[in-house]
Protein backbone atom coordinates (compact mmCIF):
# COMPACT_ATOMS: atom_id res chain seq x y z
CA UNK A 1 0.00 0.00 0.00
CA UNK A 2 1.01 2.77 -0.94
CA UNK A 3 2.37 5.45 2.62
CA UNK A 4 4.58 8.09 3.61
CA UNK A 5 6.14 7.63 7.20
CA UNK A 6 7.03 10.84 8.92
CA UNK A 7 9.17 10.95 12.33
CA UNK A 8 11.59 12.76 14.26
CA UNK A 9 8.69 14.43 16.72
CA UNK A 10 9.31 15.00 19.86
CA UNK A 11 9.05 17.55 23.29
CA UNK A 12 11.44 20.13 22.73
CA UNK A 13 12.12 23.89 24.96
CA UNK A 14 11.72 26.96 23.26
CA UNK A 15 14.57 28.06 21.31
CA UNK A 16 15.69 24.61 20.33
CA UNK A 17 15.65 22.54 16.98
CA UNK A 18 14.16 19.71 15.51
CA UNK A 19 14.54 18.21 12.27
CA UNK A 20 11.19 15.95 10.58
CA UNK A 21 11.49 13.23 8.03
CA UNK A 22 9.29 11.37 5.84
CA UNK A 23 9.87 8.88 3.64
CA UNK A 24 8.21 6.28 1.48
CA UNK A 25 9.01 3.20 -0.83
CA UNK A 26 5.98 2.95 -2.72
CA UNK A 27 5.87 5.77 -5.49
CA UNK A 28 8.22 7.37 -7.85
CA UNK A 29 8.82 10.41 -5.17
CA UNK A 30 11.22 11.81 -7.54
CA UNK A 31 8.22 12.77 -9.64
CA UNK A 32 6.25 14.63 -7.21
CA UNK A 33 6.39 18.22 -5.30
CA UNK A 34 6.47 17.50 -1.68
CA UNK A 35 4.53 19.66 1.51
CA UNK A 36 4.23 19.62 5.35
CA UNK A 37 1.18 20.86 6.92
CA UNK A 38 0.79 21.23 10.64
CA UNK A 39 -2.45 20.91 12.79
CA UNK A 40 -2.07 22.78 16.26
CA UNK A 41 -3.93 20.86 19.09
CA UNK A 42 -7.82 21.62 18.52
CA UNK A 43 -6.96 23.69 15.40
CA UNK A 44 -7.26 23.43 12.06
CA UNK A 45 -4.78 23.21 9.45
CA UNK A 46 -2.32 25.19 8.43
CA UNK A 47 0.24 24.51 5.42
CA UNK A 48 3.89 25.16 6.28
CA UNK A 49 6.19 24.86 3.43
CA UNK A 50 6.56 22.80 -0.34
CA UNK A 51 9.45 21.76 -2.37
CA UNK A 52 9.36 21.26 -5.69
CA UNK A 53 9.90 17.85 -7.27
CA UNK A 54 13.87 18.26 -7.68
CA UNK A 55 14.20 20.75 -4.87
CA UNK A 56 15.09 23.54 -7.09
CA UNK A 57 12.17 25.48 -5.65
CA UNK A 58 10.99 26.20 -2.13
CA UNK A 59 8.17 27.96 -0.38
CA UNK A 60 7.46 28.86 3.10
CA UNK A 61 3.92 30.22 5.60
CA UNK A 62 4.80 33.29 6.81
CA UNK A 63 4.75 31.82 10.11
CA UNK A 64 8.07 29.99 9.81
CA UNK A 65 9.96 31.67 6.74
CA UNK A 66 13.33 32.16 8.43
CA UNK A 67 13.16 29.56 10.64
CA UNK A 68 12.03 26.65 8.98
CA UNK A 69 14.00 24.63 6.22
CA UNK A 70 12.09 21.94 4.07
CA UNK A 71 14.93 19.40 2.25
CA UNK A 72 14.43 15.98 -0.08
CA UNK A 73 16.94 13.60 -0.94
CA UNK A 74 15.43 12.06 -3.92
CA UNK A 75 18.04 9.21 -3.55
CA UNK A 76 16.85 7.95 -0.24
CA UNK A 77 13.12 8.94 -1.34
CA UNK A 78 12.64 11.55 1.97
CA UNK A 79 11.59 14.36 2.72
CA UNK A 80 12.85 16.59 5.62
CA UNK A 81 11.86 19.91 7.44
CA UNK A 82 14.68 21.12 10.16
CA UNK A 83 12.98 23.22 12.49
CA UNK A 84 15.09 26.15 14.37
CA UNK A 85 14.20 28.82 16.84
CA UNK A 86 11.11 26.86 17.69
CA UNK A 87 8.23 28.40 19.67
CA UNK A 88 5.07 27.23 21.39
CA UNK A 89 2.68 28.07 18.89
CA UNK A 90 4.54 25.40 16.20
CA UNK A 91 3.22 22.81 18.62
CA UNK A 92 1.28 20.44 16.57
CA UNK A 93 0.93 17.28 14.34
CA UNK A 94 3.42 17.95 11.40
CA UNK A 95 2.07 15.84 8.30
CA UNK A 96 4.27 15.30 4.96
CA UNK A 97 1.97 15.02 2.05
CA UNK A 98 2.39 14.19 -1.72
CA UNK A 99 1.32 16.64 -4.33
CA UNK A 100 0.22 15.44 -7.27
CA UNK A 101 1.33 16.81 -10.65
CA UNK A 102 2.08 15.05 -13.84
CA UNK A 103 5.80 14.84 -15.84
CA UNK A 104 6.31 16.13 -19.41
CA UNK A 105 10.02 15.92 -21.12
CA UNK A 106 11.55 15.17 -17.57
CA UNK A 107 9.98 18.09 -16.00
CA UNK A 108 7.40 17.69 -13.35
CA UNK A 109 4.53 20.32 -12.88
CA UNK A 110 2.28 21.04 -10.04
CA UNK A 111 -0.87 22.27 -11.61
CA UNK A 112 -3.12 22.58 -8.58
CA UNK A 113 -4.61 19.26 -8.24
CA UNK A 114 -4.65 18.85 -4.20
CA UNK A 115 -2.30 16.91 -1.94
CA UNK A 116 -3.61 13.04 -2.50
CA UNK A 117 -1.51 11.12 -0.50
CA UNK A 118 -0.83 12.27 3.17
CA UNK A 119 1.44 10.74 6.33
CA UNK A 120 -0.21 9.36 9.47
CA UNK A 121 1.39 12.64 10.93
CA UNK A 122 4.32 13.55 13.49
CA UNK A 123 3.68 15.38 17.34
CA UNK A 124 5.81 18.02 17.66
CA UNK A 125 5.63 19.28 21.30
CA UNK A 126 7.54 22.68 22.21
CA UNK A 127 7.28 23.32 25.99
CA UNK A 128 9.87 23.94 28.70
CA UNK B 1 -1.15 35.88 1.02
CA UNK B 2 -4.83 34.74 -0.07
CA UNK B 3 -7.32 34.55 2.67
CA UNK B 4 -10.31 31.59 2.52
CA UNK B 5 -13.37 31.81 4.66
CA UNK B 6 -15.21 28.93 5.14
CA UNK B 7 -18.86 28.99 5.95
CA UNK B 8 -20.58 27.96 8.09
CA UNK B 9 -17.98 26.62 10.62
CA UNK B 10 -20.42 24.53 11.88
CA UNK B 11 -23.24 22.15 11.05
CA UNK B 12 -25.82 20.10 12.40
CA UNK B 13 -27.80 17.82 10.07
CA UNK B 14 -28.94 14.19 9.66
CA UNK B 15 -28.24 11.37 7.76
CA UNK B 16 -29.96 11.82 4.39
CA UNK B 17 -29.26 15.69 4.42
CA UNK B 18 -28.07 17.84 1.37
CA UNK B 19 -25.43 19.75 2.90
CA UNK B 20 -23.41 22.77 1.29
CA UNK B 21 -20.32 24.66 2.43
CA UNK B 22 -19.08 27.28 1.10
CA UNK B 23 -15.41 28.61 0.89
CA UNK B 24 -14.35 32.16 -0.13
CA UNK B 25 -11.32 33.25 -1.19
CA UNK B 26 -9.93 37.10 -0.98
CA UNK B 27 -9.07 37.21 -4.58
CA UNK B 28 -9.41 35.43 -7.97
CA UNK B 29 -7.98 31.44 -7.56
CA UNK B 30 -9.83 30.35 -10.77
CA UNK B 31 -10.21 27.02 -10.14
CA UNK B 32 -7.21 26.08 -7.88
CA UNK B 33 -9.45 25.34 -5.04
CA UNK B 34 -9.31 21.63 -3.19
CA UNK B 35 -11.74 20.27 -0.82
CA UNK B 36 -10.34 17.57 2.30
CA UNK B 37 -12.28 15.13 4.85
CA UNK B 38 -10.89 15.10 8.31
CA UNK B 39 -12.08 12.77 10.76
CA UNK B 40 -10.31 12.67 14.65
CA UNK B 41 -7.33 11.74 14.79
CA UNK B 42 -6.51 10.90 11.41
CA UNK B 43 -4.81 12.52 7.98
CA UNK B 44 -6.76 14.44 6.10
CA UNK B 45 -8.14 12.95 2.62
CA UNK B 46 -8.41 15.08 -0.67
CA UNK B 47 -11.87 14.94 -1.93
CA UNK B 48 -12.25 17.63 -4.93
CA UNK B 49 -9.61 19.16 -6.90
CA UNK B 50 -9.65 22.06 -9.17
CA UNK B 51 -13.10 23.23 -7.80
CA UNK B 52 -14.74 20.54 -9.18
CA UNK B 53 -13.29 16.96 -10.26
CA UNK B 54 -13.43 13.97 -7.89
CA UNK B 55 -10.82 12.25 -6.61
CA UNK B 56 -10.78 9.09 -7.58
CA UNK B 57 -12.45 6.80 -5.20
CA UNK B 58 -14.52 9.42 -3.69
CA UNK B 59 -18.47 8.62 -3.60
CA UNK B 60 -20.30 10.64 -6.73
CA UNK B 61 -22.39 12.22 -3.75
CA UNK B 62 -19.53 14.82 -3.11
CA UNK B 63 -19.60 17.82 -5.78
CA UNK B 64 -17.76 20.68 -5.73
CA UNK B 65 -18.50 24.03 -7.91
CA UNK B 66 -17.50 27.82 -8.44
CA UNK B 67 -14.61 29.57 -9.29
CA UNK B 68 -12.96 33.20 -8.72
CA UNK B 69 -13.56 33.63 -5.56
CA UNK B 70 -16.80 31.39 -4.83
CA UNK B 71 -16.90 27.63 -4.31
CA UNK B 72 -19.20 25.06 -2.93
CA UNK B 73 -18.79 21.61 -1.40
CA UNK B 74 -22.25 19.28 -1.72
CA UNK B 75 -22.82 16.43 -0.29
CA UNK B 76 -25.78 15.23 -1.90
CA UNK B 77 -27.21 12.83 1.25
CA UNK B 78 -25.14 12.46 4.20
CA UNK B 79 -24.14 9.51 5.10
CA UNK B 80 -23.06 8.13 8.80
CA UNK B 81 -19.39 8.22 7.70
CA UNK B 82 -19.41 11.89 6.50
CA UNK B 83 -19.95 13.53 9.97
CA UNK B 84 -15.97 15.21 9.84
CA UNK B 85 -14.52 18.25 9.25
CA UNK B 86 -14.43 19.36 6.02
CA UNK B 87 -11.31 22.25 4.80
CA UNK B 88 -10.93 23.86 1.30
CA UNK B 89 -7.01 25.03 0.20
CA UNK B 90 -6.09 27.17 -2.42
CA UNK B 91 -3.39 26.02 -4.81
CA UNK B 92 -3.36 29.26 -6.96
CA UNK B 93 -0.48 31.07 -5.50
CA UNK B 94 2.39 30.46 -2.94
CA UNK B 95 1.94 31.09 0.65
CA UNK B 96 -1.21 28.19 0.12
CA UNK B 97 -3.86 28.52 2.61
CA UNK B 98 -6.63 26.48 3.93
CA UNK B 99 -9.82 27.56 5.01
CA UNK B 100 -11.01 27.31 8.82
CA UNK B 101 -12.84 24.24 8.43
CA UNK B 102 -16.52 22.85 8.75
CA UNK B 103 -17.18 20.73 11.01
CA UNK B 104 -20.32 18.22 10.23
CA UNK B 105 -22.04 17.20 13.25
CA UNK B 106 -25.24 14.72 13.77
CA UNK B 107 -28.10 16.64 14.37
Amino acid sequence: QVQLVESGGGVVQPGRSLRLSCTTSEFTFTTYAMHWVRQAPGKGLEWVAVISYDGSNKYYADSVKGRFTISRDNSKNALFLQMNSLRAEDTAVYYCAREAGYCSGGTCYSVGYGLDLWGQGTTVTVSS
Amino acid sequence: DIQLTQSPSFLSASVGDRVTIACRASQDISSYLAWYQQKPGKAPKLLIYTASTLQSGVPSRFTGSGSGTEFTLTISSLQPEDFATYYCQQLNSHPLTFGGGTKVQIK
